[in-house]
């Protein structure tokens, strides 16, 4: 099945610096990648997602970037703010055996930004 | 003000008690997902629904089980049976299943001792 690994676990950036997480995925049929922040105690937001006929997206700050050969799509904050920081977590489509297509999640990267 | 909300925020309960955690969702939407969440983990799949009276087992079933009686509610329900049911639930919906956005709830952090 789909496995996603998530890179850093942790990030710490300074206020106004690049943030840059990148995960990859297995499964060369995946087509549908979010990305997730969470707050904490909270649940997680969707900030920007990505198919597989798009190469990169952007929205404001955010862009994410999907390389379908190496199978690895990365997130890119820039400017990055004290709110900014949370948890973030990659996600890729996955099949079942039943054919139901779930979303499979890394395991999360803390952000912090430092004022 | 349409979303999901889950009740309630924190839970406890004695081992051995079964407890049943509430999700509702006002967005229309026909699927609807629980999820577990440990610290240092990713989200694992629980139950997903993808219609009313139609629920399917997600990659941690054992010790839950579910019900989709009304398009807008999705119970979770943490039985005896399940050996560590300490956790932060998630509850998400989705206009479909597939390759579609997902609308979490705020959560509900269970805690059984």
């Amino acid at each position: 099945g789909e496995n996603v690994e998530q890179h850093p676990s942790t990030l710490s950036v300074q206020e106004g610096d690049s943030a840059v997480i990148k995960c990859t995925y297995s499964d060369s049929a995946s087509n549908y990648f979010p990305w997730y922040k969470q707050e904490l105690g909270k649940g997680p937001q969707l900030i920007i997602d990505i198919r597989s006929n798009v190469g990169e997206k952007k929205d404001q700050r955010i862009a994410v970037t999907l390389n379908k050969t190496a199978k690895h799509f990365s997130l890119h904050i820039t400017e990055t703010q004290p709110e900014d920081s949370a948890v973030y977590f990659c996600a890729a489509t996955g099949f079942m055996n039943t054919g139901f297509q779930k979303l499979v999640f890394g395991t999360g990267t803390r952000l912090l930004v430092s004022p | 003000d349409g979303g999901i909300t889950q009740s309630p925020k924190y839970l406890f309960r004695k081992e051995g008690q079964n407890v049943t955690l509430s999700c509702e969702q006002n967005l229309n939407h026909d699927a609807m997902y629980w999820y577990r969440q440990d610290p240092g983990q990713g989200l694992r799949l629980i139950y997903y629904s993808q219609i009313v009276n139609d629920f399917q087992k997600g990659d941690i079933a054992e010790g839950y089980s579910v019900s989709r009686e009304k398009k807008e509610s999705f119970p979770l329900t943490v039985t005896s049976a399940q050996k560590n049911p300490t956790a932060f639930y998630l509850c998400a919906s989705s206009i479909s299943t597939g390759p579609y956005e997902q609308y979490f709830g705020p959560g509900t952090r269970l805690t059984v001792t």
